[in-house]
């Protein structure tokens, strides 16, 4: 079964940092380009981050830039985000999704919560 | 950038059909393949509609997509609509860089 599994979230400060993860299973993590996507509570998607397959290309959203780092470890079929400097708007579930063969998010995991509150 | 604008909430009964739109504010429509999700609560997106008008394996014919150029908006529309269509429902196309764009969603209550 094709299957993303994040993990990491929890209540930080502001300025904080988390570091999350999502442990791919199910099909060859390597050959797939992944993104993290969030939803704020009672709101809608919004794309965050996106690595290539091979992790040499990445790409960031302007309210992340800077604070966030993506990054990969596809023997470990894992993809992880770096989140530093952490503010009250980054309250969030954190979904990591498979980019399909059709350039779009074909396979979601289940999210994980970020709270950033004192 | 662009953005995509849907309606915040429709509402219609079982059997029937709705429409949700989804409004591209700049550049057009079909410069890029749009993709509706359904989210229900509590769950992750699931994909109902790819490549403005394809379907996954699984999900049912009463599941369409159009674009329309001269409003430059895409549709989704759902028919016969059972109570379990009762869900969020977001588009999503790409920007420049290919990066995913996602409407506001659109909250259907089907009663």
């Amino acid at each position: 079964e094709v299957q993303l599994v994040e993990s990491g979230g929890g209540l930080v400060q502001p300025g904080g940092s988390l570091r999350l993860s999502c442990a791919a299973s199910g099909f060859t993590f390597s050959s797939y380009e992944m993104n993290w996507v969030r939803q704020a509570p009672g709101k809608g998607l919004e794309w965050v981050s996106y690595i290539s397959s091979s992790g040499s290309t990445i790409y960031y959203a302007d309210s992340v830039k800077g604070r966030f780092t993506i990054s990969r470890d596809n023997a470990k079929n894992s993809l992880y985000l770096q989140m530093n400097s952490l503010r009250a708007e980054d309250t969030a579930v954190y979904y990591c999704a498979r980019e399909g063969v059709y350039a779009n998010p074909d396979v979601w995991g289940q999210g994980t919560t970020v709270t950033v509150s004192s | 950038n662009f953005m995509l604008t849907q309606p915040h909430s429709v509402s219609e009964s079982p059997g029937k059909t709705v429409t949700i739109s989804c409004t591209r504010s700049s550049g057009s429509i079909a410069s890029n393949y749009v993709q509706w999700y359904q989210q229900r609560p509590g769950s992750s997106p699931t994909t109902v509609i790819y490549e403005d008008n394809q379907r996954p394996s699984g999900v049912p014919d009463r599941f369409s997509g159009s674009i329309d150029s001269s409003s430059n908006s895409a549709s989704l529309t759902i028919s016969g609509l059972k109570t379990e269509d009762e869900a969020d429902y977001y588009c999503q196309s790409y920007d420049s860089s290919n990066h995913w764009v996602f409407g506001g969603g659109t909250k259907l209550t089907v009663l």
